[in-house]
């Protein structure tokens, strides 16, 4: 079945960007699926970041758009986030998960934790 | 954007007894809701997709039910693995949001 795997540095700079990538295993990620980015600061609720198909379509929560850019990588059936002038607020542990349109968001990844402190 | 909100914020319930939990949006969703179980250091669940279907293995004490603005999520009999926070989301219009979780503590 579909796994998600998060990986990426798990601390950034106060005004720096956070990347993150997701690699995908055991399905393409060329199929009828979006692929999105979620986030939860610690002790807090769940926040859509955005999503991505592999045409390179995409859609982004508007709080958060100015700061987002999120790209697929077919080749490598994984899928990116960069999110840029973080601070503190932007800490938290962001799940990567694909999306199935009208079928909720099944399988996610385990989560990476990103603090953001100078 | 559409706004979830999820009540109870805390719902104390015993082993064995039925929770009832809701979920409103500001605007329809239509059936676009699902409800998702997320235990301490773990990633959600799927539970419950267009409002009342069952996500693959879960069980049948979780019903789903609902549809335009008003939702709820019933867990027929708790059980101790159960308790966890629960949320709901809605997909509508190419954005997703989630409401604020409802937690599920033993009472």
């Amino acid at each position: 079945q579909v796994q998600l795997q998060e990986s990426g540095p798990g601390l950034v700079k106060p005004s720096g960007t956070l990347s993150l990538t997701c690699a995908v295993s055991g399905g393409s990620i060329s199929s009828s699926n979006w692929w999105s980015w979620v986030r939860q600061p610690p002790g807090k609720g769940l926040e859509w970041i955005g999503e991505i198909y592999h045409s390179g379509s995409t859609n982004y929560n508007p709080s958060l758009k100015s700061r987002v850019t999120i790209s697929v990588d077919k080749s490598k059936n994984q899928f990116s986030l960069k999110l840029s002038s973080v601070t503190a607020a932007d800490t938290a542990v962001y799940y990567c998960a694909r999306i199935r349109v009208g079928a909720g968001i099944s399988p996610w990844g385990q989560g990476t934790l990103v603090t953001v402190s100078s | 954007e559409i706004v979830m909100t999820q009540s109870p914020a805390t719902l104390s319930v015993s082993p064995g007894e039925r929770a009832t939990l809701s979920c409103r949006a500001s605007q329809s969703v239509s059936s676009n809701l699902a409800w998702y179980q997320q235990k301490p250091g773990q990633a959600p669940r799927l539970l419950i997709y267009g409002a009342s279907t069952r996500a693959t293995g879960i069980p049948a004490r979780f019903s789903g039910s609902g549809s335009g603005t008003e939702f709820t999520l019933t867990i027929s009999s708790l059980q101790s693995e159960d308790f966890a926070v629960y949320y709901c989301q809605q997909y509508n219009n190419w954005s997703v949001t989630f409401g604020q979780g409802t937690k599920v503590e033993i009472k």
